[in-house]
């Protein structure tokens, strides 16, 4: 299965864009891109998911390098209420299975 | 709104007691799944389930059990708990058709003494 890696933590500024980024480098063709955001004690929540071109959505929006090999999920806006860790993961598999990586917790500032 | 639940929320018990965690789905997705988290790490993939009478082991190896003889229900049995056992264990459904967005339940925290 694919692997994810992203930083460890990232900060914001309230009200400012956030730029969160992954690498999944042995994606295979058929594989898409989820991101899911976690608060404590809670289960993930999805955000958004691509296959190769970019998305957007209300919550934000997910661009894909050409060559697949990474991702990077745009918060346009930060709010205190997007403070959570943010995982970003692949789809894969006959069942499509979710491989997890270690996720990036986001702070925001006020 | 999801409409996936699991329960207990929260459950400690002794070890060598035979548990069963709840997950229901009401939105008639075929896949299942569960995942087990330990605390401040990422989540594993211990079983899946393709539809009725179908069940899978993930990637990480774990000693729990599951069935799934009703589309909207897919619980998962420990036959004798231990220490070890002690984590958080996540549900989750999507849709049959295309790829989309899984739900996930809001967990239960497994501990055993």
């Amino acid at each position: 299965d694919a692997k994810t890696t992203q930083p460890n933590s990232m900060e914001s500024n309230e009200e400012e864009p956030v730029h969160l980024p992954c690498n999944h480098s042995t994606i295979s063709g058929t594989d898409y891109i989820h991101w899911y955001r976690q608060l404590p004690s809670q289960g993930p929540e999805y955000v958004i998911h691509g296959l190769t071109s970019n998305v957007n959505n209300r919550m934000a929006s997910l661009a894909i390098a050409e060559d697949r090999k990474s991702s990077t999920l745009i918060l346009h806006r930060a709010t205190l209420r997007d403070a959570a860790v943010y995982y970003c993961t692949i789809s894969s598999g006959s069942a499509r299975q979710l491989t997890f990586g270690s996720g990036t917790q986001l702070t925001v500032l006020p | 709104e999801a409409d996936i639940y699991q329960t207990p929320r929260y459950l400690v018990i002794g070890t060598g007691k035979k548990i069963t965690l709840e997950c229901s789905q009401t939105m008639g997705h075929d896949k299942m799944y569960w995942y087990q988290q330990d605390p401040g790490m990422e989540l594993h993939l211990i079983h899946y389930s393709y539809g009725v009478n179908s069940t899978e082991k993930g990637d990480l190896s774990s000693e729990s059990t599951v069935s799934r003889i009703r589309t909207e229900h897919f619980p998962l049995t420990l036959e004798s708990a231990r220490p070890s056992h002690t984590s958080q264990y996540l549900c989750a459904s999507t849709a049959t058709q295309g790829n989309t967005e899984a739900f996930f339940g809001q967990g239960t925290r497994l501990t055993v003494v």
